[in-house]
C-alpha cells in the first residue's frame, strides 16, 4: 500500500540523548515535511524539503535537524533531546510545495516522550 | 501575526447536521483545507476551497468566504465514525500551511 512509513511508533528517551525519527515514502512525492502536534496547538512545521538535496526551516526548527539524501527518505534528528520536545511527530509529503492543490499525505506519527 | 480560530470541541447527535466554523487571518491566501483526524491517527484530507462558495462532497461540504476570512465544514447525516478532530489549515502567500488547533467532534447516539 502506497504511503508514508514512520518509525518508531513510540519512544521514551532520557534528556540529552540523541534520537532519529525515520520517515520513508513510496509515492515519489517531491516535497516532505516534519510537523509536531501538541495538545491545544495546531500542527507546527519543524523542517521541510522541496526536493531531494534541499531542506528548509519551518516554524519551530530549533533543536532539530533533517537531511534529504534521496526522494524517499526524510529523517528527523534530535541532537540532544529536552523534555519540551515531548510531542507527537508527523511526517508528511506532497507532490509539490508551491502551486496547485498541495494536499499532504501524513504518516501514522511517532509519539516521543523525553524524561 | 497569522492565526486560525476554530472551536475546541462540539457535540452532535447521530443522524443530525453539524457545522464547524473556521476564521483566519493570514499573510495572503492560496486556499483553505479541511483535514479529519481520528484519535491516535494521522490527519487525512477532506476538502479544499480556493474560490468563494460551497464545495460538496457526499455528506461533507465546505464553504469559503475570502472577504470575511471565514470557512465552515458541514457534516450531514452524522455517523458515529465521524467522531474525530477536524483541522482547518490555510495556505498563505508563501504556500506555507497555517494550522488551526482543531475541533474535536463528539457524536452521541
Amino acid at each position: 500500500i502506497a504511503g508514508i512509513t514512520q518509525a518508531p511508533t513510540s519512544q521514551i528517551l532520557a534528556a540529552g540523548r540523541r534520537m532519529t525519527l525515520r520517515c520513508t515514502q513510496d509515492m515519489r512525492h517531491n516535497a516532505m515535511y516534519w510537523y509536531r502536534q501538541d495538545l491545544g496547538l495546531g500542527l507546527r512545521l519543524i523542517h521541510y524539503s522541496n526536493t531531494a538535496g534541499t531542506t528548509g526551516k519551518g516554524e519551530v526548527p530549533d533543536g532539530y535537524s533533517v537531511s534529504r539524501a534521496n526522494t524517499d527518505d526524510f529523517p528527523l534528528t534530535l541532537a540532544s533531546a529536552v523534555p519540551s520536545q515531548t510531542s507527537v511527530y508527523f511526517c508528511a509529503s506532497s507532490d509539490s510545495i508551491q502551486g496547485g492543490v498541495n494536499v499532504l499525505t501524513f504518516g501514522a506519527g511517532s509519539r516521543l516522550t523525553v524524561l | 501575526g497569522q492565526n486560525i480560530d476554530q472551536p475546541t470541541e462540539m457535540t452532535a447527535t447521530e443522524g443530525a447536521i453539524v457545522q464547524i466554523n473556521c476564521t483566519y487571518q493570514t499573510s495572503g491566501f492560496n486556499g483553505l483545507f479541511w483535514y479529519q483526524q481520528h484519535a491516535g491517527e494521522a490527519p487525512t484530507f477532506l476538502s479544499y476551497n480556493v474560490l468563494d462558495g460551497l464545495e460538496e462532497k457526499g455528506r461533507f461540504s465546505s464553504f469559503l468566504s475570502r472577504s470575511k476570512g471565514y470557512s465552515y465544514l458541514l457534516l450531514k447525516e452524522l455517523q458515529m465514525k465521524d467522531s474525530a478532530s477536524y483541522l482547518c489549515a490555510v495556505s498563505n502567500s508563501n504556500y506555507q500551511l497555517i494550522w488551526g488547533a482543531g475541533t474535536k467532534l463528539i457524536i452521541k447516539p
